[in-house]
């Protein structure tokens, strides 16, 4: 059964820390991988990664994928509060499948 | 551009009710997802309509359809509402399989 993972669950640090996320998944016939930042209602989305080792950058945010070893990681610097968010994972296939992990919520404290 | 709409925002229903959820795609988007969130089972994955069929499809039961028109606007319905049902309903829409989805802002459906 397809399915992604994302650990920690939760995390909690200080304005100005860095932090990184993770997302591992087995799906098969994987196409893309994206991530999402929810803060109160909808997902917005951030970074879709189809080939491995290219970092995608935002401002602050950058995302890498590794289809070798099937995870992603989403590293955010210099943390503000508006940062607090719970960021979601999702996995992509070529059956136009989506499948999302259940996210890390971060709290970031001023 | 405008985004994904969903309406209503809010519902209140009691159990065995049924209910009826609408969202309207972004304009040429012909992809609706919808997602059902709760807290504990994070976003679980309903069904995708693509051009008015239906392309696949979660692991929910018979009493959860939906439908797509042909102006790509999308409808779920619930039929025979239990207590578990209470989450956040969400749509999305993409322009193809290759794009990222863009989410509404969701409907909040309380089963009472």
């Amino acid at each position: 059964e397809d399915k992604v993972v994302q650990s920690p669950l939760s995390l909690v640090v200080h304005e100005g820390d860095t932090v990184t996320l993770n997302c591992s998944y087995e799906v098969t016939n994987f196409r893309s991988l994206l991530w999402y930042k929810q803060e109160k209602k909808a997902p917005t989305f951030l970074f879709m990664l189809t080939s491995s080792g290219i970092e995608k950058k935002s401002g602050r945010l950058s995302s890498i994928l590794d289809k070798k070893e099937l995870f992603s990681i989403l590293n955010i610097t210099a943390t503000q509060t508006g940062d607090s968010a719970i960021y979601l994972c999702a996995v992509m296939n070529r059956d136009d499948k989506i499948i999302f992990g259940k996210g890390t919520r971060l709290h970031i404290l001023p | 551009k405008a985004g994904v709409t969903q309406t209503p925002r809010y519902l209140i229903k009691t159990r065995g009710q049924q209910v009826t959820l609408s969202c309207s795609p972004i304009s040429g988007h012909r992809s609706v997802s919808w997602y059902q969130q709760t807290p504990g089972q994070g976003l679980q994955f309903l069904f995708e309509y693509f051009s008015e069929t239906q392309r696949n499809k979660g692991n929910f039961p018979g009493r959860f359809s939906g439908r797509q028109f042909s102006n790509s606007r999308s409808e779920m319905n619930v039929s025979t509402l239990e207590l578990g049902d209470s989450a956040l309903y969400l749509c999305a829409s993409r322009l193809s399989e290759y794009n990222e989805q863009f989410f509404g802002p969701g409907t909040r459906l309380t089963v009472l």
